[in-house]
């Protein structure tokens, strides 16, 4: 089993939309939980770190359910911006080293 | 620019060369991961630095492979006898010294695009 499993993509969804990604980790000492964002050719962005009781920037929101071990992001009101490739990533050492990525979910916003 | 940096951009090399990235992290930060990435994964850690100390380093990295921080700022990455599976983006991270958990988050640079021939 893979440390990380994302959904397979890729998404295509109309401008507007909700889409929701969703994540499962098999180390339960993960310490920490994040999702990045990654354009064609680019380096991978942080978007937001995710906490333990969910959090919300804008028109993401991340959960993380530490019992299932699942992570998930939600995308409201999709734009054409949106389009990249998105990346669960945890941490398992509690000195915060390696980050372990899974292989993304890539987004399509069409208008 | 106040982010991480890399040099080159890309590298052409044939095989059995070998090769030298550079990475400049974010100023201040001690912490410096390096990653590598093929097409359709994700990146896949290789080693990390906290200031000169290198504290970690993946079964990925093989005996030709080797990492430094001299003086705790600017890293490098060598590549002995390249091959072409050694053919990928190279990319590095560095994040700031705090006792946080969210602070562990990591911040990349373009990285370095590495071609085998």
């Amino acid at each position: 089993r893979k440390e990380v499993e994302q959904d397979p993509g890729p998404f295509n969804v109309p401008e507007g939309a909700t889409v929701a990604f969703n994540c499962t980790y098999s180390n339960s000492a993960s310490q920490s939980f994040f999702w990045y964002r990654q354009d064609c050719r680019k380096e991978p962005k942080l978007l937001m770190s995710v906490y333990s009781s969910g959090n919300e920037d804008g028109r993401f929101t991340a959960q993380l359910n530490r019992a299932s071990q699942y992570i998930s992001l939600l995308i409201r009101d999709s734009k054409l911006s949106d389009s990249a490739t998105y990346l669960c990533v945890v941490n398992i050492n509690q000195a915060g080293t390696a980050l372990i990525f899974g292989k993304g979910t890539t987004l399509s916003v069409s208008s | 620019d106040t982010g991480v940096s890399q040099d080159p951009r890309h590298k052409i090399t044939k095989r059995g060369q070998n090769v030298t990235f550079r990475c400049d992290p974010i100023s201040e930060h001690n912490r410096l991961y390096w990653y590598r990435q093929t097409l359709g994964q994700g990146p896949e850690f290789l080693t990390y630095f906290q200031n000169e100390a290198q504290l970690e380093k993946s079964r990925l990295l093989s005996d030709r492979f080797s990492a430094e921080r001299p003086k705790g700022s600017f890293s490098t990455l060598e590549i002995q006898r390249t091959e072409q599976g050694d053919s990928a983006m190279y990319l590095c991270a560095s994040s700031p010294r705090t006792d946080r958990v969210f602070s562990y988050e990591q911040y990349f640079g373009p990285g370095t695009r590495l071609t085998v021939t």
